[in-house]
C-alpha cells in the first residue's frame, strides 16, 4: 500500500512567488492534516480536514496561506505571496477515524524561499 | 491551550536504557502519542496512551499518569538506529495533535 504522497519533495522559490504543495492521503482515510516544522517552532498543525471539510484552520499563520481539499484523494496548501520566513518542511498526514488513531505522515516538502 | 515540556537532548550508550519524560498542561485531554523522527524523515508512530498505566511494545514502553499530567517513553537495549528525535504529542477529543519540541536521543557506541 502506498503511504501518504507529497509533491514536490523540494521547492526553492523567490520571495513573492506563489507556492503550491500537494498531498495524496492514504486511500480510505477520512482525516487529513497539514503541519509545518522548523527548528525554532517545532512541528505545528496548520489546518485539518474531515471528509474533505476544513475543521480547524486556527494554525494557519496568515491570509497568505490557504488550503483546499476538493476530493478525498487530494489536498493542496498554497502560499501566496511567499516570504523567507515560510522556509520550513511541510508535512501532510492522514488518519482513519477517531482521535486515538495513528496519523501517518508523508515524506514532507522542504520549502526554501530566498 | 496546551503546554508540553520534554528535555531537549539525552545521550546514552548502546545497550543501555533511556527514559524520556513529558509533562503537559491541557484542556480536553484525550490521549498522548509518542512519535519517532529520524533526521530528514517524517515522524513515525510509536505509541498511544489514553488510560493510566504502562503500555509495552518490544523494546519500547510508554507510561501515562493523567492526574499528574505526565508521561514517559522508555527505550531499552538501545541500538545505534534509535538515535532520533522523540516527540510527545497530546490530543484533544477531535484528534487534534499538539507536539512538544522533541527530545534528541544520541546513542553512542
Amino acid at each position: 500500500d502506498a503511504g501518504v504522497i507529497q509533491s514536490p519533495r523540494h521547492e526553492v522559490t523567490e520571495m513573492g512567488q506563489e507556492v503550491t504543495l500537494r498531498c495524496k492521503p492514504i486511500s480510505g482515510h477520512d482525516y487529513l492534516f497539514w503541519y509545518r516544522q522548523t527548528m525554532m517552532r517545532g512541528l505545528e498543525l496548520l489546518i485539518y480536514f474531515n471528509n474533505n471539510v476544513p475543521i480547524d484552520d486556527s494554525g494557519m499563520p496568515e491570509d497568505r496561506f490557504s488550503a483546499k481539499m476538493p476530493n478525498a484523494s487530494f489536498s493542496t496548501l498554497k502560499i501566496q505571496p511567499s516570504e523567507p520566513r515560510d522556509s520550513a518542511v511541510y508535512f501532510c498526514a492522514s488518519r482513519l477515524g477517531g482521535g486515538g488513531s495513528e496519523q501517518y505522515f508523508g515524506p514532507g516538502t522542504r520549502l526554501t524561499v530566498t | 491551550g496546551q503546554n508540553i515540556d520534554q528535555p531537549t537532548e539525552m545521550t546514552a550508550t548502546e545497550g543501555a536504557i533511556v527514559q524520556i519524560n513529558c509533562t503537559y498542561q491541557t484542556s480536553g485531554f484525550n490521549g498522548l502519542f509518542w512519535y519517532q523522527q529520524h533526521a530528514g524523515e517524517a515522524p513515525t508512530f510509536l505509541s498511544y496512551n489514553v488510560l493510566d498505566g504502562l503500555e509495552e511494545k518490544g523494546r519500547f514502553s510508554s507510561f501515562l499518569s493523567r492526574s499528574k499530567g505526565y508521561s514517559y517513553l522508555l527505550l531499552k537495549e538501545l541500538q545505534m538506529k534509535d538515535s532520533a528525535s522523540y516527540l510527545c504529542a497530546v490530543t484533544d477529543s477531535w484528534g487534534k495533535l499538539q507536539f512538544g519540541a522533541g527530545t534528541q536521543v544520541v546513542v553512542t557506541p
